[in-house]
């Protein structure tokens, strides 16, 4: 299968600040990601869709200044939390797919800590 | 819009017993279906996935999962579980223009395992 990578695993930011998060696709062309936000022992919701080249779809309810989603080139997807604060501490994960694929394939994802 | 539900939220289970997770789902068409592990701390795991053809479905780790359209309903099951597979299970159904690769989530459920 495809394999999707995020980096880093796991972060700590304060209060303020701005954190950026990856997500590569290795062995493929990522031509749409998705970014999925999961709060602690809840599910996992949706939170905008990127395609390559242009601006990325937000969810209802997800603040587009707040969440910046940059898909620049096919294998790399990034998102950054500006200003966090505690309550975006989170745990935020990543697929990607192409038009040859039928599903999308997951990053490990991310936990954001704010602090 | 196409919605997951998996009715129960915390499931227990003693090791070397069958285990059946619910899930039910709300699209007009045939969905594409996927069940997804995840232990704490970690990522998703695909477990199995239902696109078409026969509704029985086998899994990783001994799972399989069959697909009722009648029902609505994707219920995963293992004839005998492992200590090792206590976790958080989700259910997810992809449908409409970007079929299975945007996902919907159903909320979860925490399967513990008694020695």
């Amino acid at each position: 299968g495809a394999v999707v990578s995020q980096h880093p695993s796991w972060v700590i930011c304060k209060s303020g600040t701005s954190v950026k998060i990856e997500c590569r696709s290795l062995d493929f062309q990522a031509t749409t990601m998705f970014w999925y936000r999961q709060f602690p022992k809840q599910s996992l919701m949706l939170m905008a869709t990127s395609n390559e080249g242009s601006k990325a779809t937000y969810e209802q309810g997800v603040e587009k200044d707040k969440f910046l989603i940059n898909h620049a080139s096919l294998t790399l997807s990034t998102l950054t939390v500006t200003s966090a604060h505690p309550e975006d501490s989170s745990f935020y994960i990543c697929s990607a797919s192409d038009r040859t694929y039928t599903e999308a394939f997951f990053g490990q994802g991310t936990r954001l800590t704010v602090v | 819009a196409q919605s997951v539900t998996q009715p129960d939220i915390h499931i227990t289970v003693s090791e070397g017993a069958s285990l059946e997770l619910r899930c039910n789902y709300s699209y007009g068409a045939t969905p594409y279906l996927f069940w997804y592990v995840q232990s704490p701390g970690q990522g998703l795991q695909l477990l199995l996935k239902y696109f078409s053809g026969d509704t029985l479905v086998q899994g990783i780790k001994g799972f399989e999962a069959e697909f009722k359209r009648s029902q609505s309903s994707f219920n995963l099951r293992k004839p005998s579980v492992h200590w090792s597979d206590a976790a958080e299970y989700f259910c997810a159904v992809g449908a409409g223009i970007q079929g299975a690769q945007k996902l919907v989530f159903g909320q979860g459920t925490r399967l513990t395992i008694n020695p």
